[in-house]
């Protein structure tokens, strides 16, 4: 049981590249989320997913596109990269009927856009 | 109205004190307060919860106090250990499965 992995853990981009975060989780969740993590910002959350086949936006959605065509992925891409998408990216998932609502995160993606 | 405020932003604590992080929330219609604690370079993971109708959660030396009259919330680390030095992240959310984070406290406990 490996929980919730990312792919890849680091990467370098130059402006106006663009690349794509993969995610899985193994735990058979409903939701899935992903999030930017900036100093002094905490977490916040640019898209999400409340099912396969289906997303919605977050806080901070600009310049972002995700898919989820199987219940274990949530893709996350940035079609045309900017210095201002240096972050460390994380994905998290989470039971549609926990009840307490955990999200189980992934270990991140540490990106940097020259 | 969809904040949550957290604070201090960095805490310095030696052995064996007491840790307090605040945090403070605006929309009532929050009904599931998780606290997460990080290590670098790893994400973040649930330390303990609570709900609206408890004044107070303990998990081991790990303590949530919640005042729903003024909408505050904190977390209290007894007998802190070098072992806590991480970040520590309040959230709040209301049903929907989505969170609101609030900014962070780096914790640092001296041996």
């Amino acid at each position: 049981n490996a929980g919730v992995t990312q792919t890849p853990k680091f990467r370098v981009l130059k402006t106006g590249q663009s690349m794509t975060l993969l995610c899985a989780q193994d735990m058979n969740h409903e939701y899935m989320y992903w999030y930017r993590q900036d100093p002094g910002m905490g977490l916040r959350l640019i898209h999400y997913s409340v099912g396969e086949g289906t997303t919605a936006k977050g806080e901070v959605p600009d310049g972002y596109n995700v898919s989820r065509l199987k219940k274990q992925n949530f893709l996350l891409g940035l079609e045309s990269a900017a210095p201002s998408q240096t972050s460390v990216y994380f994905c998290a998932s989470t039971r549609l009927a926990a009840g307490k609502g955990e999200q189980f995160f992934g270990p991140g993606t540490r990106l940097t856009v020259l | 109205q969809q904040q949550v405020k957290q604070s201090p932003q960095s805490l310095i604590v030696q052995k064996g004190g007491i840790s307090i992080i605040n945090c403070a929330y605006e929309n009532t219609a929050f009904d599931y307060f998780p606290w997460y604690q990080q290590f670098p370079g790893k994400g973040p993971a649930l330390l303990i919860a609570i709900r609206p109708d408890v004044s107070e959660k303990k998990e081991g030396r790990f303590t949530i106090s919640f005042n729903k009259s003024a909408k505050q919330f904190s977390l209290h680390i007894m007998d802190s250990q070098p072992g806590d030095s991480a970040t520590y992240f309040c959230a709040a959310s209301m049903g929907t499965y989505k969170y609101i984070f609030g900014t962070g406290t780096r914790l640092k406990v001296l041996a």
